[in-house]
């Protein structure tokens, strides 16, 4: 495989369960985000890891736990959601210092809907 | 803090030219880019800019202007499949941390 690939691709979920979003990347790259994406709302930036150590976490509700094994994968565990969660989750990779060029490569997105 | 403005919706013919403008402010400036995305889909990137000028490709163009903090994507020959979002992304570097920071987006209409 190649790119990055987000499982599972839609995920419905009530506001009492624990869920966890996949992402890995096979490209090689140093750093990982996790955005959400709401209708009408630019991509929100949740969390940023680079080289595997979390260096940014946009004041996120603690209900979403991110997880970074290695440097090919990245995890969101979701628990105790609320409907306002709804909303398209994207995963991106990047090699950013390696200068000119390095732009953000998504996966599909994860559409999930808390009910 | 960072910001990125974007007109919400435009509307062109199908074989026109389209430009989509974007202006922005931020602290750690370390490229412009360019990406679409169709309804239901992941984003894909078109372009990227780090220099003022204009970067061609094909029938997408983008420019910079980073003293005045603005860039358009600039589509020629309209076709149909062009509909979609237009995101204009920054970014951003702050204490050694590399951020993609996004606009609302810019969905185009094309219209037969």
């Amino acid at each position: 495989e190649t790119g990055v690939t987000q499982t599972p691709r839609h995920l419905v979920m009530g506001m009492t369960n624990k869920k966890s979003l996949k992402c890995e990347q096979h490209l090689g790259h140093n750093a990982m985000y996790w955005y959400k994406q709401s209708a009408k709302k630019p991509l929100e930036l949740m969390f940023v890891y680079s080289l595997e150590e979390r260096v940014e976490n946009n004041s996120v509700p603690s209900r979403f736990s991110p997880e970074c094994p290695n440097s090919s994968h990245l995890f969101l565990h979701l628990h105790t959601l609320q409907p306002e969660d709804s909303a398209l989750y994207l995963c991106a990779s990047s090699n950013p210092d390696r200068g000119s060029g390095t732009e953000a490569f998504f996966g599909q997105g994860t559409r999930l809907t808390v009910v | 803090g960072q910001n990125i403005d974007q007109p919400t919706e435009m509307t062109a013919t199908e074989g026109a030219i389209v430009q989509i403008n974007c202006t922005y402010q931020t602290s750690g400036f370390n490229g412009l880019f360019w990406y679409q995305q169709h309804a239901g889909e992941a984003p894909t990137f078109l372009s990227y800019n780090v220099l003022d000028g204009l970067e061609e490709k094909g029938r997408f163009s983008s420019f910079l202007s980073r003293s005045k903090g603005y860039s358009y994507l600039l589509l020629k020959e309209l076709q149909m499949k062009d509909s979609a979002s237009y995101l204009c992304a920054v970014r951003d570097r702050d204490s050694g941390t590399y951020k993609y920071i996004f606009g609302t987006g810019t969905r185009l209409k094309v219209l037969a």
